[in-house]
């Protein structure tokens, strides 16, 4: 059975500083994909980033940075200089590596990031 | 633009009555699929459609009925019978079967309050 560990429920950080959002992963499969997803007030989820166990390469896009290491099973979230627009909850995501829908999608519990001015 | 279109974003019911949640995609994508989501809590699977006129129970199906009978749509009934139905709704969507884009992409959600 799959699943993904989004141990801190809330962060809260004044505008500017980094932060580093944390999701560790159990899977069986050899292959497969993890995600980040962004929920902001609205409610609509927003895909930020998807990752293969293929491909360890760290991943940098703009202010966002995603740390991928297999050997302790995590995905990691980091936030550079934030924002108060990067408010909202951050799901991690897990999905096998099958074709068609069901690939299914194992959601963490989500952390809810809150950034001050 | 294309997209994933849910209606409605607020909906109140009665208790005992039987309430239909709206979800349709231009995006022509082949699999959709239907999450709960509840305060505190991450995405739950309720159905999901890999093509039309065809679907499959997710983790909790059970007080729900969905139907494909276009690819554009994929309505979800949510029945008397179940028991907790207060909660936000996402339908999501999926490029074909044989893409390897295997995110989804999400609507608006609908918030379904019932008393």
């Amino acid at each position: 059975a799959q699943k993904v560990t989004q141990a801190q429920t809330e962060i809260s950080v004044v505008e500017k500083e980094d932060v580093t959002l944390d999701c560790v992963y159990e899977t069986r499969d050899t292959t497969y994909y993890l995600f980040w997803y962004k929920q902001p007030p609205s409610g609509e989820l927003v895909f930020l980033i998807r990752r293969n166990s293929f491909d360890e390469q760290n991943e940098i896009s703009g202010r966002y940075s995603w740390n991928f290491q297999k050997s302790t099973s995590s995905f990691n979230f980091t936030i550079t200089a934030s924002q108060v627009v990067d408010s909202a909850v951050y799901f991690c995501a897990l999905s096998e590596f099958r074709s068609g829908a069901n690939s299914k999608l194992t959601f963490g519990k989500g952390i809810t990031l809150s950034v001050r001015p | 633009d294309g997209g994933i279109t849910q209606s409605p974003k607020y909906l109140f019911r009665k208790e005992g009555q039987n309430v239909t949640l709206s979800c349709e995609q231009n995006l022509n994508h082949d699999a959709m699929y239907w999450y709960r989501q509840d305060p505190g809590q991450g995405l739950r699977l309720i159905y999901y459609s890999q093509i039309v006129n065809d679907f499959q129970k997710g983790d909790i199906a059970e007080g729900y009925s969905v139907s494909r009978e276009k690819k554009e749509s994929f309505p979800l009934t949510v029945t008397s019978a179940q028991k907790n139905p207060t909660a936000f709704y996402l339908c999501a969507s999926r490029p074909g079967l044989k893409s390897r884009a295997y995110e989804q992409y999400f609507g608006p959600g609908t918030r379904l309050t019932v008393t």
